[in-house]
């Protein structure tokens, strides 16, 4: 495998299941981030990690739990979810410090529906 | 707090034929990146191009070019000789120097017709 991956790639759920999101990245990178993308709204940033410590925490509801193990892995557990955390939520990751530009990779998403 | 702003929801385009799209942000930092990420129908989103902002020269890849003008805090795409695999949504983004934190604009939905 190459690049960042994620899976699952789609996920139906109720708002009293609780569920888990993974992404991995085959890049080397010591960065990761989860990004929530809604209909007709720009890319939020939700969680940043950097070196496996959670650096940034954008205003995120509890009911998302962002998990680091290690740098080439990283969890996003769901709970007790509402209708409109319904999303395509993407994973990313880069190398931190950048020797050039801070790129940051996606892998292709988990399409979540909460029922 | 920096804003990324695509004023153009939806465009479309000719194959072969040439497209700009529009980007302006807002900040008051001077040294930051800005980027063109492209994302196709159900795939991955790719990067397009970068751009640093310390340099004066625009940024080229193949058809893609930006026109960065810093001073107007603007950052146009242009592709030129429009394929039928440009159809996807561009996003333009914006980071700090040696930030981790990128923001997104709200996206352009391109449709490239034969």
């Amino acid at each position: 495998e190459t690049g960042v991956t994620q899976t699952p790639r789609h996920l139906v759920m109720g708002m009293t299941n609780k569920k888990s999101l993974k992404c991995e990245q085959h890049l080397g990178h010591n960065a990761m981030y989860w990004y929530k993308q809604s209909a007709k709204k720009p890319l939020e940033l939700m969680f940043v990690y950097s070196l496996e410590e959670r650096v940034e925490n954008n205003s995120v509801p509890s009911r998302f739990s962002p998990e680091c193990p290690n740098s080439s892995h990283l969890f996003l557990h769901l709970h007790t979810l509402q209708p409109e955390d319904s999303a395509l939520y993407l994973c990313a990751s880069s190398q931190e410090p950048s020797p050039s530009s801070n790129e940051q990779f996606f892998g292709p998403g988990t399409r979540l529906t909460v029922l | 707090a920096q804003t990324v702003t695509q004023s153009q929801p939806e465009m479309s385009v000719q194959e072969a034929e040439t497209v700009t799209l529009s980007c302006t942000y807002d900040t008051s930092e001077n040294n930051y990146y800005l980027f063109w990420y492209k994302q196709p129908p159900s795939r991955q989103m790719i990067l397009v191009i970068r751009q640093e902002a310390y340099k004066q020269q625009n940024a080229t890849e193949n058809r893609f070019s930006v026109n960065f003008q810093k001073a107007a805090k603007s950052f146009s795409l242009k592709i030129s000789d429009s394929q039928l695999g440009d159809t996807a949504m561009y996003f333009c983004a914006f980071i700090f120097n040696a930030g981790n934190m990128l923001t997104f604009g709200g996206g352009t939905r391109l449709m490239v017709k034969p």
